[in-house]
């Protein structure tokens, strides 16, 4: 089963404009951590943002912040005010006890940010 | 100052060689990770060093290996290379303890491997 859901393979948002990106996991751990991470087309991973399970408010790093749903296991990555620079895939990631701590990427959302 | 860096960032090479990738970190973490992203961007974990140790090996070949010479290194090297290994292969490392989970990984640049 797959731990880290993305299901949005693509997205388009207008520039200056906010998008949501979602993302939904899966795990029995109380304890976990959430992460996202933008990758551009120059190739390297980058990181964004950070929420832990017990953590009760909602991340936020400039323009983005993190929409935390623990009940419905979500974790959803808000870019306010769209840049072109923005442009990117964007991955989901899940680390827990119970996985050895190992990271645990989703399949990606490309975000397009048109001018 | 690279915190996390890899070499090559292109390798390109035929079927049925041998090829390393080098990787070194200079940020005092306890982890280190390699995962292969393939042409459709999925990125999996292949190994994590903590501490010099193997702490989880994912179901790769055995050709695959990793070899860590201290806590600032993990290198890969592959044997008999083979199509389906071409990918881009990415260097991380977190500073974790026991029980640790908040802390986010650092990725290398990345090494692109083409076989052919």
């Amino acid at each position: 089963a797959q731990k880290i859901t993305q299901t949005q393979p693509g997205m388009f948002v207008q520039e200056k404009e906010a998008v949501t990106l979602d993302c939904t996991y899966d795990t029995s751990d109380p304890s976990y951590g959430l992460f996202w991470y933008k990758q551009p087309s120059s190739g390297e991973m980058i990181f964004l943002i950070y929420q832990g399970s017990y953590d009760q408010q909602n991340a936020t790093e400039g323009r983005y912040s993190l929409n935390f749903q623990k009940a419905r296991k979500s974790a959803n990555l808000v870019i306010s005010a769209s840049q072109l620079g923005d442009s990117a895939m964007y991955f989901c990631a899940m680390r827990e006890i119970s996985y050895g701590q190992n990271f645990v990427f989703g399949p990606g959302t490309r975000l397009s940010v048109l001018p | 100052d690279t915190a996390v860096s890899q070499t090559p960032k292109y390798l390109v090479t035929q079927m049925g060689n041998d090829k390393s990738i080098k990787c070194e970190q200079n940020l005092g973490h306890d982890t280190m990770y390699w995962y292969k992203q393939d042409s459709k961007k999925f990125l999996k974990i292949m190994f994590s060093y903590n501490n010099k140790e193997l702490i989880i090996n994912e179901t790769v070949p055995n050709r695959f290996s990793p070899k860590s010479p201290d806590k600032a290194h993990l290198n890969l090297h592959i044997n008999s290379l083979e199509l389906g290994d071409s990918a881009v292969y990415f260097c991380a490392s977190s500073q974790d303890g026991a029980g640790n989970i908040y802390n986010e990984q650092f990725f290398g640049p990345g090494t692109r491997l083409t076989v052919l």
